[in-house]
């Protein structure tokens, strides 16, 4: 079942900051984001696990709430650089399974 | 450097011609590729996922007579489209796992995508 994103879309001025969520109806293994810049495949952003976790490389980072099996990724001092659509794919258990995808949230930066 | 390769980035071809996108694991072995699809500002829609040695799993609503899909060795999965028609325009991408401590634990690898574009 696809996850559900929001917001859709969003503008932020530069060093701005942004919440982008992700939620299941089903119980996740893990949630990966990606980032994908128009006509471009998706590039990795970071994966977290079931257990409850955060994790964060520069100013981009991310959590993953069980109980609600929903996850979230934060966006600080947004540059331009981060403009394109965000997705989250999920995966039900630890096998190698395809990630199901959500909608997808364009975020555009402005100067 | 890209994990997963993809060919061709682009074709162009007439309605009723096939088409064939291959898509390469650089290196490692993968037994399993996932082949998505994606409209233009849509989400990526799972099409099949792609199995060593055996029969493609399809999703729901796919056609397998129309999406054929060989994964003839660890490296290198194949989806061809047949008698392509415009609806068949599209962005199509592979991904494939690396085995590393668990699969769910693995990152998503996706090749660069092939954009079909059916006259």
């Amino acid at each position: 079942q696809q996850p559900v994103q929001s917001p859709q879309a969003v503008i932020l001025r530069e060093g701005e900051d942004a919440v982008i969520n992700c939620s299941s109806s089903k119980a996740l293994y893990s949630v990966h984001w990606y980032r994908q810049k128009h006509g471009e495949a998706p590039v990795f952003l970071m994966i977290l696990l079931k257990g409850g976790e955060q994790k964060g490389h520069d100013k981009i980072s991310a959590s993953f709430n069980e109980k609600k099996q929903q996850s979230s990724l934060y966006l600080t001092a947004s540059q331009l650089s981060y403009s394109g659509t965000y997705f989250c794919g999920t995966a039900l258990n630890s096998g190698n399974t395809p990630l199901v995808f959500g909608k997808g949230t364009r975020l555009s930066v402005i100067a | 450097g890209a994990v997963v390769s993809q060919h061709p980035s682009r074709v162009i071809c007439k309605s009723g011609t096939s088409v064939k996108i291959e898509c390469r694991s650089l290196d490692f072995q993968a037994t399993t590729m996932f082949w998505y699809r994606q409209f233009p500002k849509k989400s990526l829609m799972l099409m099949a996922t792609s199995n060593e040695g055996s029969k493609a799993t399809y999703e729901q609503g796919v056609e397998k007579d129309k999406f054929l899909i060989n994964h003839a060795s660890l490296t290198l999965s194949t989806l061809t489209v047949t008698s392509a028609h415009p609806e068949d325009s599209s962005f199509y991408i592979c991904s494939a796992r690396r085995s590393l401590a668990g699969f769910g634990t693995g990152e998503l690898f996706f090749g660069e995508g092939s954009r079909l574009t059916v006259l």
